[in-house]
């Protein structure tokens, strides 16, 4: 079947240090790959996506490749901020699946000013 | 732009009980579906809808009812509450394949 796995977490970094949260897939097909973002008391919002192999997905500072001969969608960023201290969710659609998405665990950040 | 609401924000259940968590979207998405998210387990889908009047099982949909009479409405229901239904419930709707979720709604089960 379809899964999505991360890394254990939680994670606590100081501010403008660097950031890896690593992300790997099993898929039957194609998938499109996306982390989204769910800060404290709110719901999950698109961090970034990759639709195909090699893409790679940006926003907030934030990165993703899509790595097909690894399977992997790990995010990354360069500098990160007390802001960024959140629960970040890797996940996995395939293509003509509609819109169901199947999600890993969620890893839980922690910036420490 | 309301976006995806989500109502009650909180709510607390006796065993048995029944309710209804409200959602609606103002997006005209077609597809709409729940998730409940548990510590260590991620967000699990329960139930999905692809337009008005077509409804889907996800991966644990034992204990819960949709129905979608509108583009606008995704009712999720509870018919006897338990208590492995303690969690939080997001509501989501979807355009291109990209998901916009409510603000979550806490359960307890007591």
């Amino acid at each position: 079947g379809n899964s999505v796995t991360q890394m254990e977490g939680p994670v606590t970094l100081s501010e403008e240090a660097f950031l890896t949260i690593n992300c790997t897939y099993t898929a039957t097909g194609y998938p499109s790959l996306f982390w989204y973002v769910q800060y404290p008391g709110e719901g999950l919002q698109l961090l970034l996506k990759a639709t195909k192999a090699d893409d790679k997905g940006s926003n907030k500072g934030f990165e993703a490749t899509y790595r097909k001969e690894t399977t992997s969608f790990h995010l990354e960023k360069g500098s990160v901020q007390v802001s960024d201290s959140a629960v970040y969710f890797c996940a996995l659609r395939l293509t003509g699946a509609n819109s169901k998405l199947t999600f890993g665990k969620g890893i839980t950040l922690s910036v420490r000013p | 732009n309301a976006g995806v609401t989500q109502t009650p924000k909180f709510q607390v259940l006796k065993t048995g009980q029944s309710m209804t968590l409200q959602c609606a979207q103002d997006m005209n998405h077609e597809y709409m579906s729940w998730y409940r998210q548990d510590p260590g387990m991620g967000l699990r889908l329960i139930h999905y809808s692809v337009g008005a009047g077509i409804t889907d099982q996800g991966e644990v949909p034992n204990g819960y009812n949709v129905s979608r009479s509108t583009t606008e409405d995704f009712p999720l229901r509870l018919l006897s509450a338990a208590p492995s239904q303690t969690s939080v419930y997001f509501c989501a709707s979807s355009w291109a394949g990209e998901l916009f979720f409510g603000e979550g709604s806490r359960l307890t089960v007591l």
